[in-house]
C-alpha cells in the first residue's frame, strides 16, 4: 500500500517565523489531507487538497500530485501553531487515509 | 449539536475485560473508520465500514471487532486478545469518496 513520510520530524521556531513541512507519498493519490493535533489529542482539519494549492489565513498548503508531494506552509507562527502536525494520503477506493509520524512543532515566544 | 461523539474519554480495563469504545455521528456520513495512535506515532487503521451492515478489516484488525447496524453508531470493542490495547483510539467519517475525512475527540484507554 501507499507510503506516507514526513520531514522534518522536529521543528523549533521562534515566534513570528515562517516555516515548511513536507509530506512525501509513494503513489499516486486521490485524497490528501493535512491535519494539525493539539495537545489534547483532537485532530483539526486544515486542508483537504488531493491537488493544487489553498490558503487559509496564516496556512497555504500545495499538492503537486505528479511529484508525489505536498508542503504545508505556516507563516508568522504563533504559540498556538504548536503541535503535531500530520499528513495523510489515500489511493484506494475505499480511500483508506495513511498517516505519517508527524512533525512535531514547538513556537516559543 | 452535530458531529462525532467519542465516549467514553477515558477508560481504564483490567487484563482480560473486553471493552466497548463508542462512536456516534449525526453528520449522516456514510463511512466511518477506526484508528489507533500510540505515543509519539502516527495513526493506524484497524477496522472501516462504509454502508450499514459492512464493514472491512484494516492494517491492524487483530484483536479487535466492530459492528454497523445503524448508520449513526460504529462501536469498537477492545477483546482480551488484543495484547497491547493501551494506546489513544479515533473515530473517523466521511460523507462519500473524494471528501475530507472528519474525527471525533478520542478515547483515552489504559490496561491496568
Amino acid at each position: 500500500g501507499i507510503q506516507v513520510e514526513q520531514s522534518p520530524p522536529d521543528l523549533i521556531l521562534q515566534e513570528g517565523a515562517n516555516s515548511t513541512l513536507r509530506c512525501n507519498f509513494s503513489d499516486s493519490v486521490n485524497n490528501l489531507q493535512w491535519f494539525h493535533q493539539n495537545p489534547w489529542g483532537q485532530l483539526i482539519n486544515l486542508f483537504y487538497i488531493p491537488s493544487g494549492t489553498k490558503q487559509n489565513g496564516r496556512l497555504s498548503a500545495t499538492t503537486v500530485a505528479t511529484e508525489r508531494y505536498s508542503s504545508l506552509y505556516i507563516s508568522s507562527s504563533q504559540t498556538t501553531d504548536s503541535g503535531v502536525y500530520f499528513c495523510a494520503a489515500a489511493n484506494t477506493g475505499f480511500q483508506k487515509l495513511v498517516f505519517g509520524t508527524g512533525t512535531r512543532l514547538l513556537v516559543s515566544p | 449539536d452535530g458531529g462525532i461523539t467519542q465516549s467514553p474519554k477515558y477508560l481504564f480495563r483490567k487484563e482480560g475485560q473486553n471493552v466497548t469504545l463508542s462512536c456516534e455521528q449525526n453528520l449522516n456520513h456514510d463511512a466511518m473508520y477506526w484508528y489507533r495512535q500510540d505515543p509519539g506515532q502516527g495513526l493506524r487503521l484497524i477496522y472501516y465500514s462504509q454502508i450499514v451492515n459492512d464493514f472491512q478489516k484494516g492494517d491492524i484488525a487483530e484483536g479487535y471487532s466492530v459492528s454497523r447496524e445503524k448508520k449513526e453508531s460504529f462501536p469498537l470493542t477492545v477483546t482480551s486478545a488484543q495484547k497491547n490495547p493501551t494506546a489513544f483510539y479515533l473515530c473517523a467519517t466521511r460523507q462519500a469518496l473524494n471528501t475530507e475525512a472528519f474525527f471525533g475527540q478520542g478515547t483515552r484507554l489504559t490496561v491496568v
